[in-house]
């Protein structure tokens, strides 16, 4: 079985200002992906950045990029230039193969709140 | 655009009732995953629908079950309802064989 973990409860940042999120997770499997996704108070879970286990590269998406290592099973998020729009809860989630078939297991969860 | 609609947003039932969840997936969309989220905490998935067959299923009583209709909408049951059942319910579609998951707002529901 899969497990994600997020060790920071809650995390604040100011305005403008970088905020690293951290998450490890742990698995047996080669073939996997890994994702950030934001939920606001709206509800909606929204997708922010996705990092599929085969590349080296790091993800990217506009302010916001991950740092994946694969050894140490570790998958940060780095919001860049954080604006008010960012706080919201942060999940960090693990997905088994590259089509929707399966589930995604998610973390516990990190509180971002941007400060004006 | 049409997301995933979930209804109704928000509702109370007793201990021991019966509830129904619906979700309408994303135009383009055929498979449907349902989701727990207990407050402050990550969602746990609770099962999948495809070709109106659950065809995974999370760590979850019988109490749970669900249906897909022939529109790719689905629905989650819950019977017997436990105080603990109170939670956020997440519906998500997606296109079988493909990649992205879409989420609705969910269904906040409360036992007392």
């Amino acid at each position: 079985a899969q497990t994600v973990t997020q060790s920071q409860p809650e995390m604040s940042v100011q305005e403008a200002e970088t905020v690293t999120l951290s998450c490890t997770y742990d698995t047996s499997e080669s073939n996997y992906y890994l994702f950030w996704y934001k939920q606001p108070p709206s509800r909606q879970m929204i997708l922010v950045i996705r990092q599929e286990a085969y590349k080296q590269q790091n993800a990217t998406e506009n302010r916001f990029s991950v740092n994946f290592q694969k050894a140490a099973k570790s998958f940060s998020l780095k919001i860049s230039d954080s604006q008010l729009g960012d706080t919201a809860m942060y999940f960090c989630a693990f997905h088994l193969g590259g089509t929707s078939y399966g589930k995604l297991t998610f973390g516990q969860g990190t509180i971002l709140t941007v400060h004006p | 655009d049409a997301g995933v609609t979930q209804s109704p947003t928000h509702l109370i039932k007793t201990r021991g009732q019966q509830v129904t969840l619906r979700c309408s997936p994303k135009s383009g969309h055929d498979t449907v995953s349902w989701y727990q989220q207990a407050l402050g905490q990550g969602p746990q998935f609770i099962f999948q629908y495809y070709e109106e067959e659950e065809r995974q299923r999370g760590n979850f009583p019988d109490r749970f079950s669900g249906h897909q209709f022939p529109n790719y909408s689905s629905e989650l049951n819950v019977n017997a309802l436990l105080l603990g059942d109170s939670a956020l319910y997440l519906c998500a579609s997606s296109f079988n064989g493909g990649w992205g998951y879409t989420f609705g707002s969910g269904t906040r529901l409360t036992v007392v």
